[in-house]
Parts: structure tokens; sequence; C-alpha cells
């Protein structure tokens, strides 16, 4: 299976600021998602990170809100832009190989004060 | 995809004990089912997964069923140990090629010693 990293684990962010989150997988991979987990839920799709190219979003998700980057196979970033305390959340990024399996993260725990 | 519900059901059993965790699926067209663990403070870590070609699957300790006409997936545990204690989720792709995973609500397991 893919070992996948993310960066920061965890941070405390003030209303208004914004964080990029970074995700690196071990290797190539032919998809990249983000996911978000509010407290105490289940995972939503945010977008499909793809090489190159600008994300595929989610109903209810923009890239003004969340800019995300893939700039090769193995490597990706979601920001979180101009922050309010709703975004407190878990965030998760995950990635499928060419076995179909689809592999996550261990998640970044952002809270917004 | 998007999450199904905001409420998590839990589930205790006594170790030794076999555990079952349901899910109802709700796209009918969807033909990969996949089963996660969550550990608190750790992202999702697949378990098992089955193909709609299938109505049984098994792996080591846990068992998925799979029940197309009502859209229905459940995950067996057999002799649950302290280590199974953690949420899990059931997902699946919304159509049949796409790897966008739309996941259940959750089912929180708690094993009692």
């Amino acid at each position: 299976s893919a070992v996948i990293s993310q960066k920061p684990s965890r941070d405390i962010c003030q209303r208004g600021t914004s964080l990029t989150i970074q995700c690196q997988v071990d290797s190539q991979v032919t998809m990249m998602f983000w996911y978000r987990q509010q407290p105490g839920q289940s995972l939503t799709l945010i977008a499909t990170a793809n090489q190159g190219s600008e994300a595929t979003y989610e109903s209810g998700f923009v890239i003004d809100k969340f800019p995300i980057s893939r700039p090769n196979l193995t490597f990706s970033t979601l920001t979180v832009s101009n922050m309010s305390p709703e975004d407190s959340s878990i965030y998760l990024c995950s990635v499928v190989g060419y076995t179909d399996t689809q592999y996550f993260g261990p998640g970044t725990r952002l809270t917004v004060l | 995809g998007e999450s199904v519900g905001l409420h998590l059901p839990t589930l205790s059993v006594q170790e030794g004990d076999n555990s079952i965790i349901n899910c109802a699926y709700s796209n009918s067209a969807s033909d990969y089912f996949i089963w996660y663990k969550q550990e608190s403070g750790k992202g999702p870590q697949f378990i098992i997964d089955i193909r709609s070609n299938m109505d049984k699957r098994q792996g080591q300790r846990v068992t998925v069923l799979l029940n197309k006409t009502v859209k229905h997936l459940s995950l067996q545990i057999a002799a649950t140990q302290p280590g199974d204690s953690a949420v899990y989720f059931c997902a699946w792709p919304p159509s049949g090629s796409a790897r966008q995973l739309t996941f259940g609500s959750g089912t929180q397991l708690t094993v009692l010693p």
C-alpha cells in the first residue's frame, strides 16, 4: 500500500488567515483526492486533484476557498483560505494507485479560532 | 460525493464475540464497495473491499456481505479484540468508473473487556 504523509499534522489558526496543507505519497499514483471530516462526522469529498490542471470540485466547494495544486504524481497541496471557525475539521488526502484501492493519509487537524 | 447522515451509530461488543456492522448505500449503479476503519486521531485504514459480482468476501477475521437487492453491506468481525475499537465506514464510488467516494455515516465500535 502507498505511504502517505501530510503536513502539518495539526494547526490552530486565526480567523481570516489561510493554511496550506501538503500531501506527499511515496509512489506514483493515478488519482489524488482531498476530503473533509467535520467533528464527529463522516468524510465529504472536496475535490479531485488533477496533475497539471485545475482541480475538479464537488458541489458546495469552490476554488477560491479551497485552491488545490498537484504539480506531479506524488504531491498535492490544499489551501483553506480566509478561514472561519466553521472550517475547523480534519482534512485528509487520499490516493488511488494502480490496484484501484484508495488509501488515506493521517489527516491534518485544523482548529480555527 | 456526499456524506450520509449526521449521527454516529454505536455498537458495543464483548471481547471475543463477533461483531456485525451494517451499512445502507444509496447508489444502485455502484459496483465497488469498501470498508474502512478509523482509529481515534488517524486517517481511515482500508480493511476489505468487494465488487458487485460477489455477495461475500473474506479476509483475515473479517467478512463482507453484499446484498444488492436491498443495497446493504455488512462487515463481520470474528473474535473481536480491543484493537478493533474504532469507527467503521463503508464507502462506494458514485458510478462504475469513478473513484470519488461517498461515505456512509459510520459506526463506532467499542470492545468491552
